[in-house]
């Protein structure tokens, strides 16, 4: 079946602009992250929805930094007034839930570059 | 919360030969620790994992220990290929609370000819 998508690919932002970045997971799964990988570092953990619910937003880095998943399955992640040091790699990951079935799956990614 | 060390960050070996890489992780009741593999500029995909109710996992040629007591854990890749080079990530969480991954810094695998 089809596995997590995200979209735009590849991003650029004047440094000020708004940008939203969309995550499909796989359809069926409770549960979505957002991580963000800075070059050559290992994927942070950003927030974490089960369902429409945002149990989890303790590694937003600033209240520029925004998720929303208002029926349980597309999420966005939007960033205002992007600055330079949010440049990265924005992985979502998707997963059923419950051990033994929670196995995060995750995106392509959104590589997201401000000048 | 939850700090993942992983060692080392590259590694080279020769075809046919094994890649060890070791993480250690700090929160004892983390009780998941998947592996990554992530080629440029592609996804993670998750190549093993192990729960802390088992010591060792294999699949093929991939196989994970776990040692809870001294809170490491290791991947092991025999017989290695050309197309095992990437970049492994260490993971850990605790499914019970947040389920939330913590990885490590990565390693970058090189397998030479």
């Amino acid at each position: 079946g089809a596995g997590v998508s995200q979209s735009p690919r590849y991003k650029v932002a004047k440094r000020g602009q708004d940008v939203a970045l969309r995550c499909d997971p796989i359809s069926g799964h409770v549960s979505l992250f957002w991580y963000q990988q800075a070059l050559g570092q290992g994927p942070e953990f950003l927030t974490y929805f089960q369902n429409e619910a945002q149990l989890d937003k303790s590694g937003l880095p600033s209240d520029r930094f925004f998720a929303e998943r208002p029926e349980g399955s597309v999420s966005t992640l939007k960033i205002q007034r992007t600055q330079q040091e949010d440049s990265a790699v924005y992985l979502c990951a998707s997963s059923p839930w419950r051990a033994p079935t929670d196995t995060q799956y995750f995106g392509p990614g959104t590589r997201l570059t401000v000048l | 919360g939850e700090n993942v060390e992983q060692h080392p960050s590259t590694l080279s070996v020769q075809e046919g030969d094994s890649a060890v890489i070791k993480c250690t992780y700090s929160d004892s009741a983390s009780n998941y620790f998947p592996w990554y593999k992530q080629e440029l500029g592609k996804r993670p995909q998750l190549i093993i994992d192990i729960r802390s109710n088992v010591g060792e996992k294999k699949d093929q040629r991939i196989a994970v220990t776990l040692n809870k007591t001294a809170k490491h854990f290791s991947l092991h890749i025999t017989e290695t290929q050309p197309e095992d080079s990437a970049v492994y990530f260490c993971a850990a969480s605790n499914t019970g609370t947040a389920s939330k991954l913590t990885f490590g810094t990565g390693t970058r695998l090189q397998v030479t000819l």
